[in-house]
């Protein structure tokens, strides 16, 4: 929605290889989230990036885990040594500025992963 | 940290009737988002909400933004079958680097 965009939409992958997860906002987005969503359950934050501030890491599950956001546009999710419990949706939000110009947030459609 | 509760955690109506959702919390917000997300999809944003008492309608949908900046609700009117799927509410505190924080949501069932 509102320009977020992620790829891949699917993914497919074996038990022990590495993903890399895509979220491309719009640009002037200065916050970026990523959940973590699981089959008929809720949004499980992993992590938050807002303007140059160091990144809010606290959602993250694991040291397998880990994201980066260059440039204050795209960020990157990757998951190494994936495990079959790490099978779920990747959602990506971003939006925001400043407090005067209202903090909507928007999400994209997600990255289904699944680990075999 | 921060915490929102949504419940019941399923809702169950009948085609045409009205259904409110109410979403509280112990802390203040500044800014109150509705989302639904339906099956296979990402959520999308319904209302957003930037000041207290604030009051904003889409189509069927009407959200407030409580007085005591602590709750919202989301009020759906006639629902159709459409209105299925689930939703969260959300909040974004005071502060220039405040994390926005959702509701478990709320799974809404309409039936014919």
């Amino acid at each position: 929605g509102a320009g977020v965009s992620q790829s891949p939409s699917n993914k497919v992958t074996e038990k022990g290889k590495d993903v890399e997860l895509r979220c491309d906002p719009i640009s002037g987005h200065t916050a970026l989230y990523w959940y973590r969503q699981s089959l008929g359950q809720g949004l499980e934050f992993l992590i938050y990036f807002q303007g140059n501030s160091a990144p809010d890491k606290s959602g993250l599950p694991s040291d397998r885990f880990s994201a980066e956001r260059t440039g204050g546009s795209v960020s990157t999710l990757t998951i190494q040594r994936t495990q079959q419990e790490d099978s779920a949706v990747y959602l990506c939000a971003a939006g925001g500025g400043s407090p005067a110009g209202g903090n909507t947030i928007y999400f994209g459609e997600g990255s289904w992963l699944t680990v075999v | 940290g921060q915490q929102l509760n949504q419940s019941p955690q399923s809702m169950f109506i009948q085609e045409g009737e009205d259904v409110s959702m109410n979403c509280t919390s112990s802390s203040i917000f500044n800014t109150w988002l509705w989302y639904k997300q339906d099956p296979g999809e990402g959520p999308v944003l319904l209302i957003a909400l930037y000041k207290a008492g604030e009051l904003t309608s889409n189509g069927r949908l009407t959200a407030q933004f409580g007085i005591t900046r602590k709750d919202s609700f989301l009020n759906i009117s006639a629902s159709i079958p459409s209105d299925v799927g689930i939703y969260f509410c959300a909040g974004l505190g005071p502060g220039a680097n405040s994390k926005l924080t959702f509701g478990k949501g709320i799974t809404l069932s309409v039936r014919p």
